[in-house]
């Protein structure tokens, strides 16, 4: 099972709008609707902030915002605040209990 | 609140064994599959392993299968992972997760527990 493609970074600057993408194809991404994303800071534990595409765990702010369209997911981030700088992974479901994360992308507030 | 508590890592040698524990509480630990998951050093997340609520279904990545074997206590309200032929390239932070539900991805983690495997 590869890993999921995501782009190594973006940026933006503060109250910008940045999106990371997360290819993968029919067997994961394209065939599930269970596409989650996480954010990561330096030694933490990855935390949820969308899970099922597009559903916003309570406690995470509006501004984070997920879509899915055929094998390619989405993660948007509105309103760019300095502590949305972290680290963010996208996980498919990929069938049989089987799960594949993404690559990873770096965001920078600038 | 949702608790899980890893231990069990630390420095082994190649080829060594080493077995992870993760402590649940403030859920039905018996109602969820759970999952283990990796991060080497400054690289992304791995999937390692997942197991079903009864244990009934079992699933490992390429990587780590016939060598490393998850397992649960229902009763202890625990999930165990057991690491054997360890190489290099198992050296990671080991994550206890659980699911929302089977299909889903991990909604919680654990805090980790460090593996070095290294002579």
């Amino acid at each position: 099972q590869s890993a999921l493609t995501q782009p190594r970074s973006v940026s933006g600057s503060p109250g910008q709008s940045v999106t990371i993408s997360c290819t993968g194809t029919s067997s994961d991404v394209g065939g599930y609707n269970y596409v989650s994303w996480y954010q990561q800071h330096p030694g933490k534990a990855p935390k949820l902030m969308i899970y099922d595409v597009s559903k916003r765990p309570s406690g995470v702010p509006d501004r984070f915002s997920g879509s899915k369209s055929g094998n390619t997911a989405s993660l948007t981030i509105s309103g760019l605040q300095a502590e949305d700088e972290a680290d963010y992974y996208c996980c498919s479901y990929a069938g049989s209990y089987r799960y594949v994360f993404g690559t990873g992308t770096k965001v920078t507030v600038l | 609140e949702v608790q899980l508590v890893e231990s069990g890592g630390g420095l082994v040698k190649p080829g060594g064994s080493l077995r992870l524990s993760c402590a649940a509480s403030g859920f039905t630990f018996s109602s969820y599959s759970m999952n283990w998951v990796r991060q080497a050093p400054g690289k992304g997340l791995e999937w390692v392993s997942s197991i079903s609520s009864s244990s009934s279904y079992i699933y490992y990545a390429d990587s780590v299968k016939g060598r490393f074997t998850i397992s649960r206590d229902n009763a202890k309200n625990s999930l165990y992972l057991q690491m054997n032929s360890l190489r290099a390239e198992d050296t990671a932070v080991y994550y206890c997760a659980r699911t929302i539900s089977s299909t889903s991805c991990p909604n919680y983690w654990g805090q980790g527990t460090l593996v070095t495997v290294s002579s």
